[in-house]
């Protein structure tokens, strides 16, 4: 069965630098792979997906992520955040081979709070 | 009204009580979910409902019971819980199409629901 780790359960940056988000998943020949944010109070909404192709992936509100799968990562990226960036984040796998949305295997979750 | 509609938002019931959360997918999908949020834990899949049968049925307790009387409304039927069963339940819906992969995930605000 699929796992997913995050690493860093709460991240501080200040308003205007660059942040990195780690996920890493079990190995598999093949995955598909998500991230997902919660604003305070509110349910999770997609970021961005990889299902296939190229390997960076662009998503809503200037947020990246690169598929590296010798790695078995799929880190999160943005350039310069701002206050409202603030929000957990998710990591989410599921195997192609299985499919469907019920299958997907969320991270614990890691807590990004952009600082003035 | 758009997107996913959970009520109530919030609510405390005693561990002899019998309570329903109720959730409304707008948005035409075939499938729809019940999530529990717990601080700390990875969200942990319940029930899952495609085309109103229960396909997923993640060894959760006999005290929750789901419903789906049609594809746009889900419920979870609550009696005697136990106080650890305080979390946040989340409830989402996708468009699952087979052999085109997983659906984005669409969330309700959720069910914040204490137990006392």
């Amino acid at each position: 069965a699929q796992s997913v780790t995050q690493l860093d359960s709460q991240v501080p940056v200040f308003e205007e630098a660059p942040v990195e988000l780690r996920c890493n998943y079990s190995s598999s020949v093949s995955v598909y792979l998500f991230w997902y944010v919660q604003y305070p109070n509110q349910g999770l909404q997609l970021l961005l997906k990889y299902l296939s192709g190229s390997t960076l992936v662009k998503g809503i509100n200037g947020f990246e992520a690169e598929f590296n799968k010798s790695q078995t990562s799929f880190h999160l990226r943005k350039p310069s955040v701002h206050i409202s960036d603030t929000a957990e984040y998710f990591c989410a796998v599921s195997d192609p081979d299985q499919g469907g949305s019920e299958k997907l295997v969320f991270g614990k979750g890691t807590k990004l709070t952009v600082n003035p | 009204e758009t997107g996913v509609t959970q009520t109530p938002r919030h609510l405390v019931m005693g561990m002899t009580n019998k309570k329903s959360l109720k959730c409304e997918q707008h948005l035409g999908h075939n499938a729809m979910y019940w999530y529990k949020q717990s601080a700390k834990k990875p969200l942990e899949l319940m029930f899952v409902y495609s085309l109103e049968e229960r396909v997923e049925n993640n060894s959760v307790p006999s005290r929750f019971s789901p419903e789906c009387p049609n594809s746009s409304h889900l419920f979870l039927h609550l009696h005697t819980l136990q106080p650890e069963d305080s979390a946040l339940y989340l409830c989402a819906s996708s468009q699952d199409d087979k052999g085109r992969g997983p659906g984005e995930l669409f969330f309700g605000e959720g069910s914040r629901l204490t137990v006392l």
